[in-house]
């Protein structure tokens, strides 16, 4: 069955440094991947979305990569800060059906200590 | 960016009630809309998908008669829980498709307790 996993329940470090959380997965091919911010009692946000003929996207301080020979993915966060502490839940989809075929993986609490 | 609500955001309900859950789309049409539910450090877990004007389609081993939705306009679905058990209680989040290369637009989430 088709599974994903988010490598670390938990990861802190401290304000200024690069968090780096990790996304793999087996038994499916995406053709794209999502990363979500989620915030205690809130529902998720959109970050960004890389698609499987892309190796990397940027959007401001953060970078997301794409190896689907690894079937993996990273999500850095640079020059991190406390107010980036939240739940990082990455997603894998598919075009052609509906976004109901997004898998969800159970997310990575970050924690930027000060 | 578009934008979901999802109301209420708690709920606290006795046994064997029913508890509806408003789902929103503020300033686009969404023809389909999800409804997930999540456990505390567990990943969301599509439930069904509703489809405006049309019946929802309910993933394998979620209850159609237990967990109603009705998308009756382009800008509104709704999920009732109906005679809900303490086992019911859980985060329940909408989301509205955002198009292609777009992410999810999801609402606010729903805390339900069941007591």
């Amino acid at each position: 069955s088709q599974k994903i996993e988010q490598n670390s329940e938990a990861l802190n470090i401290q304000e200024g440094k690069t968090a780096t959380l990790t996304c793999n997965y087996t038994n499916y091919s995406p053709a794209y991947l999502q990363w979500y911010r989620q915030d205690p009692g809130r529902g998720p946000v959109f970050l960004l979305l890389i698609r499987e003929n892309e190796k990397e996207k940027r959007k401001e301080r953060l970078k997301v990569t794409f190896d689907t020979t690894l079937k993996q993915s990273l999500f850095h966060i640079t020059a991190s800060q406390p107010a980036d502490s939240a739940t990082y839940l990455c997603a894998l989809g598919n075009y052609g059906g509906s976004q109901g075929n997004l898998i969800f993986g159970k997310g990575t609490k970050l924690s930027v200590k000060p | 960016g578009a934008v979901v609500s999802q109301h209420p955001s708690r709920v606290i309900c006795k046994s064997g009630t029913s508890v509806k859950i408003e789902c929103r789309s503020l300033d686009f049409q969404a023809t389909t809309m999800f409804w997930y539910r999540q456990f505390p450090k567990q990943s969301l877990m599509l439930m069904a998908t509703s489809n405006e004007g049309s019946k929802a389609t309910y993933e394998q081993g979620v209850e159609k008669d237990k967990f109603l939705i009705n998308h009756a306009s382009l800008t509104l679905s709704t999920l009732t829980v109906t005679s809900a058990h303490p086992e019911d209680s859980s985060f329940y989040i909408c989301s509205a498709r955002g198009g292609t290369g777009n992410g999810a637009f999801f609402g606010q989430g729903t805390r339900l307790t069941v007591v």
